[in-house]
């Protein structure tokens, strides 16, 4: 079966101008999660979903960053002003429940470059 | 905050040999993950460790979990090439939010 997908791969935009990546977890997947990857840094936690509300958005940086998942699915996460520290790889993860057993199936990222 | 802190961070070993590699976090907690990532690619789960004293093996990996000790070990017995890779640590907090180590770049030499 298809797993987690991000679109897009490689995203390019000027400082200031918004931007949206996109997640398509596993299907029936409930929980989804977003890292932020820094070269040669560990993922840094962003958000984490269950179903279609944030259960966890303390890990967002500031008010610049926003992500929604309306339907429990699909998840869009929106980047308002971006800045050139923004720049990194934005990997999407989803697991079956949420509990912590579960494995979190990782998207192949979209490495964001704000010049 | 938590913090997740792997050693050594760079680790270049000869096909055949064993080696371990160390995560220590700062707080209590006794749920650890660890990752590999392939270079550009991104992460798979290789294990999962719920409970002080928990041991998984797979293949040639072993890791392990102290939650006294804030300590889990990655055992890799008898490298081969295609052990070459970034290995992440990562705990789980209270809040469900995962904290990864830096990673442990490990290059396995024919």
């Amino acid at each position: 079966g298809a797993g987690v997908s991000q679109t897009p791969s490689n995203k390019v935009t000027e400082k200031g101008k918004y931007v949206e990546l996109r997640c398509d977890p596993i299907s029936g997947h409930t929980a989804l999660y977003w890292y932020r990857q820094s070269l040669g840094q560990g993922p840094e936690f962003l958000i984490y979903f269950q179903g279609t509300g944030a259960a966890d958005d303390s890990g967002l940086p500031n008010d610049r960053f926003f992500a929604v998942r309306p339907e429990g699915s699909v998840s869009t996460l929106k980047i308002q002003r971006t800045e050139r520290g923004d720049s990194a790889v934005y990997l999407c993860a989803s697991s079956s429940t949420g509990h912590l057993t579960d494995t979190q199936y990782f998207g192949p990222g979209t490495r964001l470059t704000v010049l | 905050e938590l913090k997740v802190e792997q050693n050594p961070l760079f680790l270049s070993m000869q096909e055949g040999k064993n080696y371990t590699i160390y995560c220590n976090y700062s707080t209590t907690s006794d749920r650890l993950y660890w990752y590999r990532q392939d270079p550009g690619k991104s992460l798979e789960s290789l294990f999962v460790l719920l409970s002080n004293g928990a041991v998984k093996q797979e293949g040639r990996l072993m890791a392990s979990l102290d939650t006294k000790a804030r300590l889990s070990t990655l055992h890799i017995t008898a490298a081969v090439h295609d052990l070459s890779a970034t290995y992440f640590c990562a705990v789980l907090n209270t809040g469900n939010q995962f904290y990864f180590g830096t990673g442990t770049s490990l290059t396995v030499i024919p």
